[in-house]
């Protein structure tokens, strides 16, 4: 069963702190994989997408990286802000026609003033 | 603006009515999703269309209808639906959708469902 796990569920770092959150696949052969921020009560906002042929991606503070071989990823975050306060997911894409992603179940992060 | 609208933001309904959760993209996307949140699970899939025509119905009970009427609109029709339902039932486009597709998929701000 293709299944997608992030660790911690939970994190809380004072503001000015670099992290890293973590996403495993159990199925290794990805198309893709995609980092999600979800606000309370809102949808979805995509970060950042690794294609199975990239070892990572940036954008601004964000710094993802994908590990195909080992089934995982990471989202680095530099210099963390209270606006990055959200929910962070993680979701690979096995190709098909149906197009699907799966999920992880994510991380809450919350950074302190 | 995340150019993926949905509508009603919050939906609270009884087991024997009917409703329809709207969903409405301006990307130009040919792709549109139909996921469930609920409270400590993971995002899941429950219905895929391509150019208006569905190529995914992941397991879902039929009291979920969906409806594709154009590349543009989505519909979910609701009924006699059950306590478990209750969830935030999120929409989401891509471009286009396939084995070889490495276009993200951008999403609405869902519409919240509660069942009593």
């Amino acid at each position: 069963k293709q299944e997608v796990t992030q660790i911690p569920a939970a994190l809380s770092v004072p503001e000015g702190e670099n992290l890293v959150l973590n996403c495993s696949f159990t199925d290794s052969a990805i198309y893709n994989l995609q980092w999600f921020r979800q606000d309370p009560g809102k949808g979805l906002t995509s970060l950042l997408l690794i294609q199975s042929s990239q070892r990572e991606q940036t954008s601004g503070r964000l710094n993802a990286s994908l590990d195909k071989s080992s089934g995982r990823s990471t989202l680095y975050i530099a210099a963390s802000q209270p606006g990055d306060s959200a929910t962070y997911l993680c979701a690979v894409y096995y190709g098909g026609s149906q197009g699907n992603l799966i999920f992880g179940k994510g991380t809450k992060l919350s950074v302190k003033p | 603006e995340t150019g993926v609208t949905q509508t009603p933001r919050h939906l609270v309904m009884g087991m024997t009515n009917k409703k329809s959760l709207k969903c409405e993209q301006h990307l130009g996307h040919n792709a549109m999703y139909w996921y469930k949140q609920s409270a400590k699970k993971p995002l899941e899939l429950m219905f895929v269309y391509n150019f208006k025509e569905q190529t995914e119905n992941n397991s879902v009970p039929s009291r979920f209808s969906p409806e594709c009427p154009n590349s543009s609109h989505l519909f979910l029709h609701l009924h006699t639906l059950q306590p478990e339902d209750s969830a935030l039932y999120l929409c989401a486009s891509s471009s286009t959708t396939g084995p070889n597709s490495n276009q993200p998929q951008h999403f609405g701000d869902g519409t919240r469902l509660s069942i009593l």
